[in-house]
């Protein structure tokens, strides 16, 4: 089973603070997807990577693809409350149907 | 509104005693997945199908079974649930096409069914 490892496991920033997630593997991904999971829902898709050094935006988040698809960050600006979530990367490994999720990142904004 | 659903949001159960936790979506999807979710493991899958009749094991498949007699529906039957069972779990569904999920496709997910097992 290909491990995606996150890192860090645990943020607690201030509103208006920048922060980094990074999702890392020793397995080559053909693309990677970034979820986000607020408490007492299931997981909601944010973004999919599918080439190597491609970077998506969505408003203050940017997601990154490893040039070899081993691995990605997520970059958020200026949090804010509303971010506060368990942040989860998975890759897919191209064979089988089948994702691998990360360990999470859970993230805390703060006033 | 597309949406997966999950039946019971919460249960506490006994060692032994079988129980199922539905899942069902509306969104003819023919990919579905059950995952268990524990604190520091992120989310670990347990089987899933293709379509209808049409099952695998995924990463933790002992101790469960699921069947997919209908589309929308792909329950998860706990035969003798054990207390390492205890956690969270979560079904999702997906589109496919030509018989494989697409590198890029979405997963959607249920709202969660929490398990205690005494």
């Amino acid at each position: 089973t290909q491990l995606l490892e996150q890192s860090p496991q645990f943020l607690s920033i201030q509103e208006g603070e920048n922060l980094t997630v990074y999702c890392n593997s020793s397995s080559v991904f053909s693309s990677l997807q970034w979820y986000r999971q607020e408490p007492g829902e299931g997981p909601v898709l944010l973004v999919t990577v599918v080439t190597g050094g491609e970077v998506k935006k969505l408003k203050r988040l940017t997601f990154q693809f490893g040039d070899a698809r081993k691995d990605s960050s997520l970059h958020i600006t200026a949090a804010q409350p509303g971010d506060t979530g368990l942040y989860l990367c998975a890759g897919d490994p191209g064979t089988a149907s089948k994702l691998t999720f990360g360990t999470g990142t859970r993230l805390q904004v703060t006033l | 509104e597309a949406q997966v659903t999950q039946n019971p949001r919460y249960l506490i159960t006994v060692t032994g005693k079988k129980l199922t936790v539905t899942c069902s979506q509306n969104m003819n999807h023919e990919y579905m997945s059950w995952y268990r979710q524990d604190p520091g493991l992120g989310l670990r899958q347990i089987y899933y199908s293709m379509n209808v009749e049409v099952t695998d094991k995924g990463d933790v498949p002992e101790g469960y079974k699921v069947s997919r007699k209908e589309k929308r529906n792909f329950p998860l039957i706990l035969e003798s649930p054990s207390p390492n069972q205890t956690s969270l779990y979560f079904c999702a569904s997906s589109k496919t096409s030509g018989g494989a999920i697409p590198s890029y496709n979405e997963q959607f997910f249920g709202p969660g069914t929490r398990l205690t097992v005494l």
